[in-house]
């Protein structure tokens, strides 16, 4: 089966960095995905991962390591504005296009 | 711009009531898939389709049927709604091939059944 974990809040303040992490189980791992859903909104993607490393997009960079299961996304300059729930999903050889989702963290942002 | 676009914002429908509930894609894209949204439980997966008149189980399939006559349009259907379906559904789309191949989310659709 598959299992994906991350914290459920967190909380932090502007111009802080802040690091979720996510770990998952699965059988055919085939990508990582992270999204950014604001209270109220639909969820937007925010990075990809399918090989070890680090992946680097502005303020947003996301790490993967294959070999431990084991993802995060690292947010700098932290903005009123990144508070938001954050998605880590992964996708399976067996599952198709088809994403599952672990069930969010909920960062606050404080000034 | 992808536009994925869901037929309401908002639905409130009775117990035992038929539910129909629409979603449109403007980009082409060959799949669609359907994710309810409940507090503490996340995003999950109810059923998928990579082609018109195809469609495969998600993890919570039970209660619920899909449609899809057309590529742009992917349908949910709750044949008999029931109160523990109350919930946020969300549907998405994403093209088929060997890249990133994220996936687009509509505005969600918030469903309450009394």
């Amino acid at each position: 089966g598959q299992n994906i974990d991350q914290p459920t809040e967190m909380t932090a303040t502007e111009g802080a960095i802040v690091q979720i992490n996510c770990t998952y189980q699965t059988s055919g791992f085939n990508g990582l995905f992270w999204y950014q859903q604001h209270a109220g909104e639909a969820p937007t993607f925010l990075s990809y991962n399918v090989l070890d490393g680090l992946e680097e997009k502005g303020r947003f960079s996301s790490f993967l390591s294959r070999s431990k299961g084991y993802s995060y996304l690292l947010l700098k300059e932290l903005q009123m504005k990144d508070s938001a729930s954050y998605l880590c999903a992964v996708r399976d050889h067996q599952a198709g296009t088809a994403l599952i989702f672990g069930k969010g963290t909920t960062l606050s942002v404080s000034s | 711009d992808v536009k994925v676009t869901q037929s309401s914002r908002y639905l409130v429908k009775r117990t035992g009531e038929k539910v129909f509930l629409e979603c449109v894609q403007d980009m082409d894209h060959e799949n669609m898939f359907w994710y309810r949204q409940d507090p503490g439980l996340g995003l999950r997966l109810i059923y998928f389709s990579y082609d018109v008149k195809m469609k495969e189980k998600g993890d919570i399939p039970e209660g619920y049927s899909v449609s899809r006559e057309k590529k742009e349009r992917f349908s949910l259907i709750l044949e008999s709604a029931s109160t523990n379906q109350t919930s946020m559904y969300l549907c998405a789309s994403s093209p088929t091939g060997f890249e990133v191949h994220e996936q687009y989310f509509g505005p969600g659709t918030r469903l309450t059944v009394t």
